[in-house]
């Protein structure tokens, strides 16, 4: 089965610096999909970031960007020029590669509340 | 174009009572899923569906949640005989199958906050 862990309950930041979220998780399947979702107050998933376990080159998306280390099984996260509209949880999640179709369920960590101060 | 939306926002209710939770996906979108997120905690994955093919219920924590999903669009999550630890938000998400073992992004509605008192 696989495993998600989110080490880091609660990360604050001041505006405009740089914070990194760190995930790490378990499994034996060699084909998968990693994510990181944003939740605001709002309560809307919203997805930041997805990275395909296939692909050595880490995956970007304007300030966002990720370490991944297959190796080492590690997906984190790095907001840079961090934003107070940044201030939400933040889950890792990951996706077992399907077999017959495009679709699997997503597991998930549980989650970083991350807040970025003025 | 319009994301998932869910309804209602809000459900309260009494213990014991039954009730149900729409999803309605992105158009296009072959495959639904239902999540559940207690207080604090993240999501746990309950069912999802993708076009004809059965279901996969092996999330669904007891007999008393069932889904359904009607003409491969809308679904229903019922849950009957409610009970208090069944308070949390349930998330509906959809996302499109490219098939040959392609994943697409799953993209979530606003959920519906369960509370039964």
């Amino acid at each position: 089965a696989q495993t998600v862990t989110q080490s880091q309950p609660e990360m604050s930041v001041q505006e405009a610096e740089t914070v990194t979220l760190s995930c790490t998780y378990d499994t034996s399947e060699n084909n998968y999909y990693l994510f990181w979702y944003k939740q605001p107050p709002s309560r809307q998933m919203i997805l930041v970031i997805r990275q395909e376990a296939y692909k050595q080159q880490n995956a970007t998306e304007n300030r966002f960007s990720v370490n991944f280390q297959k190796a080492a099984k590690s997906f984190s996260l790095k907001i840079s020029d961090s934003q107070l509209g940044d201030t939400a949880m933040y889950f890792c999640a990951f996706m077992k590669h399907g077999i017959d179709g495009g679709y699997n369920k997503l597991i998930f960590g549980a989650g970083t509340r991350l807040a970025v101060h003025p | 174009g319009a994301g998932v939306s869910q309804s209602p926002s809000n459900k309260v209710t009494e213990k014991g009572k039954d009730v149900e939770l729409r999803c309605d996906p992105i158009s296009g979108h072959t495959a639904l899923y239902w999540y559940r997120q207690s207080l604090g905690q993240g999501l746990e994955f309950l069912i999802y569906f993708q076009g004809n093919s059965a279901p996969d219920k092996s999330g669904l924590p007891s007999d008393r949640f069932s889904a359904e999903r009607t003409g491969g669009s809308v679904s229903t999550l019922t849950i009957q005989r409610t009970q208090q630890e069944d308070s949390a938000v349930y998330l509906c998400a959809s996302s499109l199958d490219r098939g040959r073992g392609l994943q697409d992004t799953q993209y979530f509605g606003p959920g519906t906050r369960l509370t039964v008192l």
